[in-house]
């Protein structure tokens, strides 16, 4: 299970974004990211060792192992609101609940 | 790049069948596994299983084998999500995106557009 925190970031533009994701078994790999904007499909963000998908900006980067792993977004611009969620291949297959990102 | 384009919004009754589709753009469609992932606002997103297009061959997620169907026409460059008898529960957006695993990671990308599913009496 992967349990995602804050359910809802509410941020100023500018400001540093930190999403978490906290496994509840150690995973062997880390998870991967996707974004959601409201009425889209998910995109993805980074996979395998911290790897942006195409035209993902370097805004966005991540870190951690084990059962904590963490989206990080440098400076919050407002293209940026949506959920993000985690997800993972270790135990099964499955995502997190998500963050929302909303911009103050 | 791959591009991934479902069929169109559907309506059905309980009891009813219904077929879904993902249509890639290309060739290499056959080539990578493909993933079908349903989202609900209770459980969120929720892996279904995966179809390798080029031979059909199939993986499902323990919680909805034998409730869904998956299959693919590669002539076509199409893969299908097929029920033969829906139920109010199975009301939700399905996605499919291609599902990609390398060196121990695993990812989704691209996702199709979703298909949304409602089904009510």
């Amino acid at each position: 299970v992967l349990t995602q925190s804050p359910a809802t970031l509410s941020l100023s533009p500018g400001e540093r974004a930190t999403l978490s994701c906290r496994a509840t078994q150690s995973l062997r790999s880390s998870v991967a990211w996707y974004q959601q904007k409201s009425g889209q499909a998910p995109r993805l963000l980074i996979y395998g060792a911290s790897i942006r998908a195409p035209g993902i900006p370097a805004r966005f980067s991540t870190s951690g192992s084990g059962t904590d792993f963490t989206l990080t977004i440098s400076e919050l611009e407002a293209e940026d609101v949506g959920v993000y969620y985690c997800q993972q291949r270790t135990n099964g297959l499955t995502f997190g609940g998500g963050t929302k990102v909303e911009i103050k | 790049d791959v591009q991934l384009v479902q069929s169109g919004a559907e309506v059905k009754k309980p009891g009813e069948s219904l077929k879904i589709s993902c249509q890639g753009s290309e060739n290499s469609f056959t080539n990578h596994w493909i993933a079908w992932v349903r989202q609900t606002p209770g459980k969120g997103l929720e892996w279904m299983g995966i179809i390798w297009p080029g031979d059909s061959e199939t993986y499902y997620n323990p919680s909805f084998k034998g409730q869904v169907t998956m299959s693919a026409d590669k002539s076509i460059t199409t893969a299908y999500l097929y029920w033969s008898r829906v139920e109010t529960s199975d009301t939700a957006i399905y996605y499919c995106a291609r599902s990609i695993t390398a060196e121990g990671f695993n990812w989704f990308g691209p996702w199709g557009q979703g298909t949304l599913v409602s089904v009510s009496s």
